[in-house]
């Protein structure tokens, strides 16, 4: 069975730092993995998403990484402000693509 | 605007009585889904759907039950054999890889 952690479970840093959130799986035969933002109370909005054959996707400050023969993905926010400030989620694709495992979370906040 | 809403957005249970979450997209979707998510904790499958008519148990099934008349809605029915219901109820629908999630439904059992 696919188990996703992430790690740190909360994180606060000054606002303007760049900052890397990680995510391991166990099971590599994945479809694809995803990154969501989730603000508190509220539905999860999507960042980007990343195809199993592909290294990495970018979107403006962020920059989602994959290495799946590791079972790991970071997810590098650069120049942070505090609107970023919001749980992240990540969560992988069963190979047949039907559905998502997510981790726990992390929880971020930055520090105007 | 497309979209995915939940209805209602809070819900309170009594103990043994069975209770019904409503999701409605109009994005013209065939694949849906429920999700449950408790607190410091991720979201968990609990049903999903690839077409109308046919759905099946994700991880987390027991004490649930749904119904796909429609293509637009995917209605998640908490009974009484849900021994812990109260968390987040979070429905998403998905076309190709792209997954889009409603605001969710926070149920407490009084």
């Amino acid at each position: 069975k696919q188990e996703v952690t992430q790690i740190p479970a909360a994180l606060s840093v000054p606002e303007g730092e760049n900052l890397v959130l990680n995510c391991s799986f166990t099971d590599s035969a994945i479809y694809n993995l995803q990154w969501f933002r989730q603000d508190p109370g509220k539905g999860l909005t999507s960042l980007l998403l990343i195809q199993s054959s592909q290294r990495e996707q970018t979107s403006g400050r962020l920059n989602a990484s994959l290495d799946k023969s590791s079972g790991r993905s970071t997810l590098y926010i650069a120049a942070s402000q505090p609107g970023d400030s919001a749980t992240y989620l990540c969560a992988v694709s069963d190979f047949g693509n039907e559905k998502l495992t997510f981790g726990t979370g992390t929880r971020l906040t930055i520090i105007p | 605007d497309g979209g995915i809403t939940q209805s209602p957005k809070y819900l309170f249970r009594k103990e043994g009585q069975n209770v019904t979450l409503s999701c409605e997209q109009n994005l013209n979707h065939d694949a849906m889904y429920w999700y449950r998510q408790d607190p410091g904790q991720g979201l968990r499958l609990i049903y999903y759907s690839q077409i109308v008519n046919d759905f099946q148990k994700g991880d987390i099934a027991e004490g649930y039950s749904v119904s796909r008349e429609k293509k637009e809605s995917f209605p998640l029915t908490v009974t009484s054999a849900q021994k812990n219901p109260t968390a987040f109820y979070l429905c998403a629908s998905k076309s190709g890889d792209g997954y889009t999630f409603g605001s969710g439904t926070r149920l407490t059992v009084v």
